[in-house]
């Protein structure tokens, strides 16, 4: 079935520093979302991608999806310590759009 | 409040035992999704509501899972009998559309479920 890997699994970066992390699929998806999710909270909807080489971004953040549609990036510019947290990739399955297939996520810490 | 609740935010129960999560979408949101998020991982759907049907329950891992939303509001996730591979976080989403509905699932904060 299709599956959404993310790498880095985990990053411990210094605040003031660029982060890139990216998922990648075997299958093509149409639609990439990436979200984030604090300790103890639901995930939280960052971008949303919606065509083949798609650039969009929202403050700090930027996202792309992949020219194949098997892949996406999110990049966070200029870290601050409220950044960390759980993102997910995730995107709707082929058959069921309402089913929502999510990575196993890249955690981020940041130190002040 | 303007968001999707959850209660309760923790749970442990003693294998065997029956629980009732329960799930307040955001007023007047047609659809709502159970997901369960394992130690580690994303999460996977369970099930899906859109207003009292349930539209799709391929999720649900066995049949000691039940879900129901009677009046097309409220929803509550059952697992009877549960097993320690049921520990895991249960995250309940609404949204107000019926048609590709990938942009606007809002997440509650989700249940934690320890079974011992």
């Amino acid at each position: 079935g299709q599956q959404l890997n993310q790498s880095p699994q985990s990053m411990f970066i210094q605040e003031g520093e660029d982060v890139s992390m990216n998922c990648t699929s075997s299958s093509i998806f149409n639609t990439w979302l990436w979200y984030k999710q604090d300790p103890g909270e639901g995930p939280v909807l960052l971008i949303a991608l919606y065509k083949a080489g798609e650039l969009t971004s929202n403050g700090r953040l930027t996202a792309q999806f992949g020219i194949t549609r098997k892949d996406s990036f999110l990049n966070i510019s200029a870290s601050i310590p409220s950044d960390v947290g759980i993102y997910f990739c995730a995107g709707p399955r082929m058959d069921s759009s309402y089913k929502l297939i999510f990575g196993s996520g890249t955690r981020l810490l940041v130190r002040p | 409040g303007a968001g999707v609740s959850q209660s309760p935010r923790y749970k442990v129960a003693k294998r065997g035992q029956d629980v009732a999560l329960r799930c307040d979408p955001i007023s007047g949101h047609v659809s709502l999704f159970w997901y369960q998020q394992a130690l580690g991982q994303g999460p996977e759907f369970l099930t899906y509501f859109q207003n009292e049907a349930q539209l799709d329950k391929s999720g649900l891992p066995s049949d000691r899972f039940f879900a129901e939303r009677p009046e097309g509001s409220v929803s509550t996730l059952k697992i009877q009998r549960t097993q320690q591979e049921d520990s895991a976080v249960y995250l309940c989403a609404s949204t107000a559309l019926t048609g590709p509905l990938e942009e606007t699932q809002y997440f509650g904060p989700g249940t934690r479920l320890l079974v011992l």
